[in-house]
């Protein structure tokens, strides 16, 4: 089956310590999207990448790095200078830059303490 | 920028009931407009779409109209169902947010037997 797989689901992490969080798709698309949900919030752009070995910054990029090397893979990286890390993380992607039409991951629950 | 403002939640109804969940934005330009539902623990479901002003978008018994006149693109349903409940979310790509889509903040709706 074709789909988008994060993992893993739940992840915990003490504070001051990366954490690296898996994006893989087995859909043939070109652009995949990372998104961070906090309770009461709407989702919000932390990186995208158009093609393969490049990215642009979301609306909340500090504090994460990304990489795309391969196009099924979009890993996230959030590092020890982003602030308020706990929270919801969702992969997707969409056929191309131009496809407004996203389809996304089961997620990934991070719980910095 | 691109915004999305939905209703405030949570929206409580019993079976049968018929839902109203109120979505407006601002944009320049010509949007496209979505409806993405979230069930408990899961990602994010593409639920119905418009790409042009008046085009109706239809899933499941959901309805939304792209109305440019008011900037609205308000999800309903005749009859819901208690496997309803979930978390829906409006969202618009285009504009000034080229390849991105914008999200609103979700509303809660959960339905009761």
């Amino acid at each position: 089956d074709g789909g988008i797989t994060q993992s893993p689901k739940y992840l915990f992490r003490k504070e001051g310590q990366n954490v690296t969080l898996s994006c893989e798709q087995n859909l043939n698309h070109d652009a995949m999207y990372w998104y961070r949900q906090d309770p009461g919030q709407g989702l919000r752009l932390i990186y995208y990448s158009q093609i393969v070995n490049d990215f642009q910054k979301g609306d909340i990029a500090e504090g994460y790095s990304v990489s795309r090397e391969k196009k099924e893979s979009f890993p996230l990286t959030v590092t020890s200078a982003q602030k308020n890390p706990t929270a919801f993380y969702l992969c997707a992607s969409s056929m191309s830059g131009l496809s407004y039409e996203q389809y996304f991951g089961p997620g990934t629950r991070l719980t910095v303490t | 920028g691109n915004s999305v403002t939905q209703m405030e939640g949570p929206v409580t109804l019993s079976e049968e009931a018929f839902l109203t969940i109120n979505c407006t934005y601002t944009a320049t330009g010509y949007p496209s407009l979505f409806w993405y539902v979230q069930y408990p623990g899961e990602g994010l479901q593409l639920l119905l779409k418009a790409t042009k002003a008046d085009d109706k978008g239809s899933n499941k018994g959901f309805e939304a109209t792209y109305r440019k006149e008011t900037t609205s693109f308000h999800l309903e349903k005749g009859s819901v169902q208690v496997s309803d409940s979930a978390v829906y979310f409006c969202a618009l790509a285009g504009g000034t947010s080229y390849g991105k889509l914008t999200f609103g903040q979700g509303t809660i709706l959960t339905v009761h037997p």
